[in-house]
């Protein structure tokens, strides 16, 4: 199994604004995984962060707009850039080990 | 990819039988999984499809031909009161959610 912290837990911010959303894994994974769960929504894949190379988004998600950071196997950070109300989501880290994904508490952003 | 959950909300009395409906639309044959998650608790695997388990007394059959997933169990109990969310890809990590069902047990 796997335990990921997830900070902040919530955040209100400024629209124009960017928040930073640390994930923290307490074993050395391959691949971490963020989600965002729009409200009333399911969850959808935003990217796939491998440690030492570029993330890989799912369509409808770009970079300039969600900047993802894997400097090591246990850590990565995703980026909401130029934040507008449309961003009030959680967000959701994620990894796979075991044959499962397991989930962070996420994070619930709220943009005004 | 698509996993569809008919049901945005499911609710029954304790002691009868429930069934969340899943179904896919998948290219090749996808891992399927039923995540749940409980009241201010995280997100968490209930069943996959591969084991073929049965776990707090809830079931899922894989039907190809129907390309469904329905999660059952015979005698719901209010501990059962969560989301729902069925759950396909092609690796463990990197899925495709429905929109989840929300399950209520009445007492």
């Amino acid at each position: 199994s796997a335990v990921i912290s997830q900070k902040p837990s919530r955040d209100i911010c400024q629209r124009g604004t960017s928040l930073t959303i640390q994930c923290q894994v307490d074993s050395q994974v391959t691949m971490m995984f963020w989600y965002r769960q729009q409200p009333g929504q399911s969850l959808t894949l935003i990217a796939t962060a491998n440690q030492g190379s570029e993330a890989t988004y799912e369509s409808g998600f770009v970079i300039d707009k969600f900047p993802i950071s894997r400097p090591n196997l246990t850590f990565s950070t995703l980026t909401v850039s130029n934040m507008s109300p449309e961003d009030s989501s959680i967000y959701l880290c994620s990894v796979e080990g075991g044959r499962e994904a397991f989930f962070g508490q996420g994070t619930r952003l709220t943009v005004v | 990819q698509r996993v569809t959950q008919p049901e945005k909300l499911l609710s029954v009395f304790k002691g009868a039988p429930v069934e969340l409906k899943c179904n896919y639309s998948y290219s090749g044959s996808p891992e399927l999984f039923w995540y749940v998650q409980y009241s201010r608790q995280r997100l968490q695997l209930l069943l996959r499809h591969i084991s073929r388990e049965s776990i707090k007394g809830f079931t899922a059959d894989l039907n190809k031909g129907e390309t469904s997933f329905h999660l059952k169990k015979p005698f719901a109990q209010e501990e059962d009161s969560a989301m729902y969310y069925c759950a396909g890809g092609t690796s463990y990590g990197k899925l495709t959610f429905g929109q989840g069902t929300i399950l209520t047990v009445h007492p």
